[in-house]
């Protein structure tokens, strides 16, 4: 069974205090990592996908990379606005069928 | 502008009744999708459909049942047979499905629709 595992679930920083978030997987044929970025009472905002060990993307303080095994979304000098959940979700699959599973996320809370 | 619409933003239902939640994209996209989301859990699955008049099961699907008729538009209902469905609702959409770079392209998501029973 595919497993997404998010740590730490909950991460409290200074701003300007600069950390990494961590996702896990355990998926037989990865094909995709997904990152989304989650307000409280609304819906998932698409930051990046990633499709190989190495790959990494950025997007202002934000970046993303991914190994075999797992993936770091890394928060460069955060402000108060990147308080979120962050979620992890990755895509597998064979023929026809695909499926993505998603992980509980952490909530980033950033402290003025 | 182009996004995804969901409506209500707040639904509650009494014991034994079925509801419908609203799913409207105007991306054209191909494929849209139903998800649950439940705090201390990451989002299930509920429903997808890849093309109008097609449709498949999630994780999830007991209690449930869609519609897609319109490449726009997919509505889910929550029947009275679902026994937990006091849950936030997510719908996505995404051009379509494929393999590797572009050709799975990520999941847009609309704003949910909270639903409680009371």
């Amino acid at each position: 069974e595919d497993q997404v595992t998010q740590s730490p679930e909950a991460l409290r920083l200074q701003e300007g205090e600069s950390s990494s978030l961590n996702c896990s997987y355990t998926v037989s044929g990865l094909r995709g990592l997904f990152w989304y970025r989650q307000d409280p009472g609304k819906g998932p905002e698409f930051l990046f996908t990633l499709y190989s060990a190495g790959e990494e993307k950025e997007k202002e303080r934000l970046k993303a990379t991914l190994t075999k095994k797992e993936s770091f979304l890394h928060i460069t000098a955060p402000k108060p606005e990147d308080s979120a959940t962050y979620l992890c979700a990755v895509l597998r699959g064979s023929g026809g069928y695909q499926k993505v599973t998603f992980g509980i996320g952490t909530k980033l809370q950033v402290i003025p | 502008d182009g996004g995804i619409t969901q409506s209500p933003k707040y639904l509650f239902r009494k014991e034994g009744q079925n509801v419908t939640l609203s799913c409207e994209q105007n991306l054209n996209h191909d494929a849209m999708y139903w998800y649950r989301q439940d705090p201390g859990q990451g989002l299930r699955l509920i429903y997808y459909s890849q093309i109008v008049n097609d449709f498949q099961k999630g994780d999830i699907a007991e209690g449930y049942s869609v519609s897609r008729e319109k490449k726009e538009s997919f509505p889910l209902t929550v029947t009275s047979a679902q026994k937990n469905p006091t849950a936030f609702y997510l719908c996505a959409s995404s051009t379509r499905l494929g393999w590797g770079p572009s050709s799975y392209n990520e999941q847009f998501f609309g704003p949910g629709t909270r639903l409680t029973v009371l």
